[in-house]
C-alpha cells in the first residue's frame, strides 16, 4: 500500500519556469524524502527533510514540510529539459527504517 | 553511479521457475532495501535487512525470500514465477535505519 500520494500525476512546464509538486501522506513520520527516476533507471535521492523541519533548500530545489496537514511540496526553480523525470515522494514512518513511496509525478520540461 | 550493483540487469525466465537476484551495497553501508516496481502497482517495498538481520517487512508474496550476507550483500530469491512477477526489482542501500537509500539500476525480470 502507498503512504504518499503526489499531485498532480503528471506536468508538462515549458523550460525556465518553476515546477511545483506536492505530496501528501497519512501517518506520522521520521523523515520524508524526494527521489527523481529517469525512465526505467534507477531511483536518485534528492532531499530528506525531518519531521522537526519545515523547509530545506538543495541547489535549485526547495522542499517544504508541514506535518500538521501531513503534506510536502517540492520545487523546482528554473527548470532544464534535463529535470524531465518521474518525482516521488517517500516516507520513514519509523516502523524500522522502511521507505514508502507514492506513485510519483511526470515531469516534462520542453526546451 | 550509486554504488550499488544488482546483478543481473535483465532476466527472462519461464513461468514455475526459480530466480535468484543480488545486490552489493555501497562500501560502509548497513542498510538494504528490495523493491518491486511494475506499472499498476508502482514502487512496492518488499523488506529491509540491517546489518544481517530482517528489520522491516512489506507486502512480499510467501514465494519470495530474501536474505543479507556476513559481507553484506544481499540475494533475494524469487520462486514458483508467474507472469505478474515480471517487474523492475531495485535494491537499495543505506548506512542506518532512517537514512536516505541509494538505488542500484534494477534488474528487470521478464516471466514468459
Amino acid at each position: 500500500s502507498q503512504q504518499g500520494e503526489e499531485d498532480p500525476q503528471a506536468l508538462s512546464i515549458q523550460e525556465g519556469e518553476n515546477a511545483t509538486m506536492n505530496c501528501s501522506y497519512k501517518t506520522s513520520i521520521n523523515n520524508l524524502q524526494w527521489y527523481r527516476q529517469n525512465s526505467g533507471r534507477g531511483l536518485v535521492h534528492l532531499i530528506l527533510i525531518r519531521s522537526n523541519e519545515r523547509e530545506k533548500h538543495s541547489g535549485r530545489l526547495r522542499v517544504t514540510l508541514d506535518t500538521s496537514k501531513k503534506s510536502s511540496s517540492l520545487l523546482i526553480t528554473a527548470s532544464r529539459a534535463a529535470d524531465t523525470a518521474s518525482y516521488f515522494c517517500a516516507t520513514d514512518n519509523n516502523q524500522g527504517g522502511k521507505l514508502i513511496f507514492g506513485q510519483g509525478t511526470e515531469l516534462s520540461v520542453k526546451p | 553511479d550509486s554504488g550499488v550493483t544488482q546483478t543481473p540487469k535483465h532476466l527472462i525466465t519461464a513461468t514455475g521457475q526459480r530466480v535468484t537476484l543480488r545486490c552489493s551495497p555501497r562500501s560502509g553501508d548497513l542498510s538494504v532495501y528490495w523493491y518491486q516496481q511494475s506499472l499498476d502497482q508502482g514502487l512496492q517495498f518488499l523488506i529491509q535487512y540491517y546489518n544481517g538481520e530482517e528489520r522491516a517487512k512489506g507486502n512480499i508474496l510467501e514465494r519470495f525470500s530474501a536474505q543479507q550476507f556476513p559481507d553484506l550483500h544481499s540475494e533475494l530469491n524469487l520462486s514458483s514465477l508467474e507472469l505478474g512477477d515480471s517487474a523492475l526489482y531495485f535494491c537499495a542501500s543505506g548506512r542506518g535505519v532512517n537514512t536516505e537509500a541509494f538505488f542500484g539500476q534494477g534488474t528487470r525480470l521478464t516471466v514468459v
